[in-house]
Parts: structure tokens; C-alpha cells; sequence
């Protein structure tokens, strides 16, 4: 079974554009999660997608946003780059039914300059 | 606001001996513990997951689950070099899809 795939994996952008990173969960997942891992604050939840409705979302900004398409495949964006949204970007595969376990992706590194 | 707590580390142990990690959390409603394993440069991976109160093993990794006490640990048995990580504990939020994670416990396992 194939597993979490991201892209782009690595990703270089200045202050003030956009962003568009995506996800494709494991075959027959509906729930996919999307966390910013930074050394600072560590691993932080932005949102969870299930069956193409926001389920859940974190507290970041409005400038994060995402979708989900019929296929569960899952967009993040981020508007007006600051300095600060450098980090790992990652998303999980999960069921979304009963515990819920979280399967990562490889995840994408984005770098604002 | 919902907290997961961990030691950051770093935890340094010798090869063979047993590593132990602790979490504590907050959220009395919490439903589901997980542990998450990440290499320098990697993503998280799912080591264990533990819903009820006691004990539960996989081969050398035991995690236990104490909900009175808001504690979940990982046991590791005869450690290897290659067990040297960061070990991530994740909470289940009060609604499904929302994992809050520790900051990591940094093990190192010396030959």
C-alpha cells in the first residue's frame, strides 16, 4: 500500500507570496491533517479535512487555508509569506473514524526569504 | 489550553539498556495516546498507540497509560543506536483529527 505523498518537498519563496503545497493520503483514507513543525514551538495543528469538509482547525491565521478534493486529495495555502512560516510543513493520513491513527508524509520544507 | 508535556532531553542511555519516556497531559477527555518516532530530517512515524488504562507491548516498546494520573510513557527494551531519535507523544483532542503533540524527548543511545 503506498504511503502519504507531498509535494513539492522542498519549496523557496519571498515575503508576501503565495504558497500551494499538496497532499495525497494513503488509498481509502477521508481525513487528511495538516501540522507546521517548527524548533520552536514543535509540531502544531492548522487543520483536518474529512470527506472534502473542514472537520478542524488550529489557531493560525486566515492566510492558511486549504481544501479537499472528492478524491481526499488535499490542498494547503498560504497567502502573504512572512519570515515566520518557514518550517516543515506536514500532513497526516488518518481513517477520521473511531481512534484515528496519523500516518505522515515525507512533508514539505518551505523557506521565506 | 490543552498541553502535552514532555522532557526535551536530551535522554542518553547505553546500548541494551532500557529507555524510559514520559508524558503527561491535560486534558482529562482525552480518548487516545500515541507515540511518534522522528529521525533527524524525517517525518513522524507511528511507533504505538494505547486507547486503555495498563500496559501495551509491541515487541520491545511498551507504552502504559495512566488517565487518573494523566501520564503516558514508552518503555524501550534493550535499546539500540539505531532507537536514537526524538520521541514525540500525541494527544487526541476533544474532537477527532486535532493530535496535540509534546515538543519530543531527544534519546540518544550510546554503543
Amino acid at each position: 500500500k503506498a504511503g502519504v505523498t507531498q509535494t513539492p518537498r522542498y519549496l523557496i519563496k519571498t515575503r508576501g507570496q503565495q504558497v500551494t503545497l499538496s497532499c495525497s493520503p494513503i488509498s481509502g483514507h477521508r481525513s487528511v491533517s495538516w501540522y507546521q513543525q517548527t524548533p520552536g514551538q514543535g509540531l502544531q495543528f492548522l487543520f483536518e479535512y474529512f470527506s472534502e469538509t473542514q472537520r478542524n482547525k488550529g489557531n493560525f491565521p486566515g492566510r492558511f487555508s486549504g481544501r479537499q478534493f472528492s478524491n481526499s486529495r488535499s490542498e494547503m495555502n498560504v497567502s502573504t509569506l512572512e519570515l515566520g512560516d518557514s518550517a516543515l510543513y506536514l500532513c497526516a493520513s488518518s481513517s477520521g473514524l473511531a481512534y484515528n491513527e496519523q500516518f505522515f508524509g515525507p512533508g514539505t520544507r518551505l523557506t521565506v526569504l | 489550553q490543552k498541553e502535552v508535556e514532555q522532557n526535551s532531553g536530551p535522554l542518553s542511555v547505553p546500548e541494551g539498556a532500557i529507555a524510559s519516556l514520559n508524558c503527561t497531559y491535560s486534558d482529562r477527555g482525552s480518548q487516545s495516546f500515541f507515540w511518534y518516532r522522528q529521525y533527524s530530517g524525517k517525518s513522524p512515524e507511528l511507533i504505538m498507540f494505547i486507547y486503555s488504562n495498563g500496559d501495551k507491548e509491541d515487541g520491545r516498546f511498551t507504552a502504559q497509560l495512566n488517565k487518573a494520573s494523566q501520564y503516558v510513557s514508552l518503555l524501550i527494551r534493550d535499546s539500540q543506536p539505531s532507537d536514537s531519535a526524538t520521541y514525540l507523544c500525541a494527544v487526541l483532542g476533544g474532537s477527532q483529527g486535532n493530535l496535540i503533540f509534546g515538543k519530543g524527548t531527544k534519546l540518544s543511545v550510546k554503543p
